[in-house]
């Protein structure tokens, strides 16, 4: 139940094409989903984050959807550029001071 | 910008020693963790503590212990280093409330 399934595992996508991530989650009581974008040789640092009250949240290129019946949430990003390669994680965690529960993250490669 | 800082990007240790891994964060922030970030693994909790002198078990505390006696600083120590120990270590800290800053790792090699 504390589990976050992130798929695919890994993605190669051209570039200026639109790359997709995608997480899902038991828990109905998880009330924020961050995404974490991580740079070979650095610590993973917050892309864009959404509460479960709103469908959609863009952020320049990235866009996270939420779709709360289904228990999923995925990260967009539009024209992909070869500098958005990385590995992304999704996450979530529980009303209140916990943890955040990490997916095992996605190797995104945007090649030329 | 909030920095979280850990004392050593590479660590090359043996077998059976005491290994400590410090992590100082400049925020004020009340809760720091420790991860351990493994190939095909993802992200895993080691220790986590929302205040002074308190610490809590993640995921995957065994062989590992934690000190927490200032609010800035949050270590890591392994008792006893075995080879299965090798990975990057990240800490991290949050205010209460969210969200999440990273350090930029501990590479740790135990020989």
């Amino acid at each position: 139940q504390q589990q976050v399934k992130q798929s695919p595992q890994s993605l190669i996508v051209q570039k200026g094409g639109i790359s997709i991530i995608n997480c899902a989650y038991e828990n109905t009581a998880f009330d924020y989903f961050p995404w974490y974008q991580q740079f070979p040789g650095k610590g993973p640092a917050l892309l864009i984050a959404i509460r479960p009250d709103v469908s959609e949240k863009k952020e320049g290129r990235f866009t996270i959807s939420f779709n709360k019946s289904a228990k999923q949430f995925s990260l967009h990003i539009m024209d992909s550029q070869p500098g958005d390669s990385a590995t992304y994680f999704c996450a979530a965690n529980l009303v209140g001071n916990t943890p955040l529960v990490f997916g095992k993250g996605t190797r995104l490669s945007v090649i030329a | 910008d909030v920095k979280v800082t850990q004392s050593s990007r590479y660590l090359v240790k043996r077998t059976g020693e005491k290994v400590f891994l410090e992590c100082v964060q400049d925020m004020d922030h009340e809760n720091m963790f420790w991860y351990r970030q493994d190939p095909g693994l993802g992200l895993r909790l080691i220790y986590f503590s929302y205040d002074v002198k308190m610490k809590e078990k993640g995921d995957i505390p065994e062989g590992y212990s934690v000190s927490r006696e200032k609010k800035e600083r949050f270590s890591l120590i392994l008792e006893s280093a075995s080879t299965n120990q090798t990975s990057m270590y990240l800490c991290a800290s949050e205010p209460q409330g969210r969200p999440q800053h990273f350090g930029d790792g501990t590479r740790l090699s135990i020989l």
